[in-house]
């Protein structure tokens, strides 16, 4: 069964510190894994993909994510936080299904709060 | 290209009240989605389509319907509008990516917000 935890709901840094947003998943195969943002009343973007290449995936706005198939994890990290990445992040596990479709699982999200 | 579209972009219903949310895309992307989102829920598959003329349900289906009759258009209909049907919708789509192909990311629509009362 495909399953996405993020591990904590809510997550408050100061700007120019570090971000750890934590994802865990769980798939009877191997997945593709995202993360999506999602700034107030808005519709979701893509961050960043990992397709089974690089275990270490660069996004955008300096957010890059470490694929960790012994710890079935996939956090998401930003060296240096700024006030624009408050938001909403959404780590997705995505598989195939035994009709031949993507069977695709978001997280319950994880809000980011950044402190001036 | 304008990507995914929906509309309305608000909407408040009356208790058995029927809508329609229209999606539409212009990546000529086969498989589309409809997710509603729940604050603390992340987002839930109400229904989805691999293609024109194919649709299936997803993991919250009960009290909506769909049809997909062209590759662009995914129309969402709620028939009998019920107070647990507010919620923030949104339309997604994706290319297909051949057989066996499950990275490729959705792109999703700016949401339709539906209060029922």
């Amino acid at each position: 069964a495909q399953s996405v935890t993020q591990l904590d709901s809510h997550v408050s840094v100061s700007e120019g510190t570090p971000v750890l947003l934590r994802c865990n998943y769980s798939s009877s195969y191997s997945p593709s894994l995202f993360w999506y943002v999602q700034h107030p009343n808005k519709g979701l973007q893509l961050l960043l993909k990992y397709t089974s290449a690089a275990t270490l995936v660069k996004g955008i706005n300096g957010f890059e994510a470490e694929f960790k198939k012994s710890e079935t994890s996939f956090h998401l990290t930003k060296p240096s936080a700024h006030m624009s990445d408050a938001a909403e992040y959404f780590c997705v596990v995505s598989e195939g299904n035994s009709g031949g479709y993507q069977k695709v699982t978001f997280g319950t999200g994880t809000k980011l709060q950044v402190i001036p | 290209n304008a990507g995914v579209t929906q509309t309305p972009k608000f909407r408040i219903l009356k208790i058995g009240q029927s809508m329609t949310l229209q999606c539409t895309q212009d990546m000529n992307h086969n498989y589309m989605y409809w997710y509603r989102q729940d604050p603390g829920m992340g987002l839930k598959l109400i229904y989805y389509s691999v293609g024109a003329g194919i649709t299936d349900k997803g993991e919250v289906p009960n009290g909506y319907n769909v049809s997909r009759s062209t590759t662009e258009d995914f129309p969402l209909r709620l028939e009998l509008a019920a107070p647990s049907q507010t919620s923030v919708y949104f339309c997604a789509s994706r290319s297909t990516g051949g057989a066996g192909k499950y990275n490729y990311e959705q792109y999703f629509g700016p949401g339709t917000r539906l209060t029922v009362t």
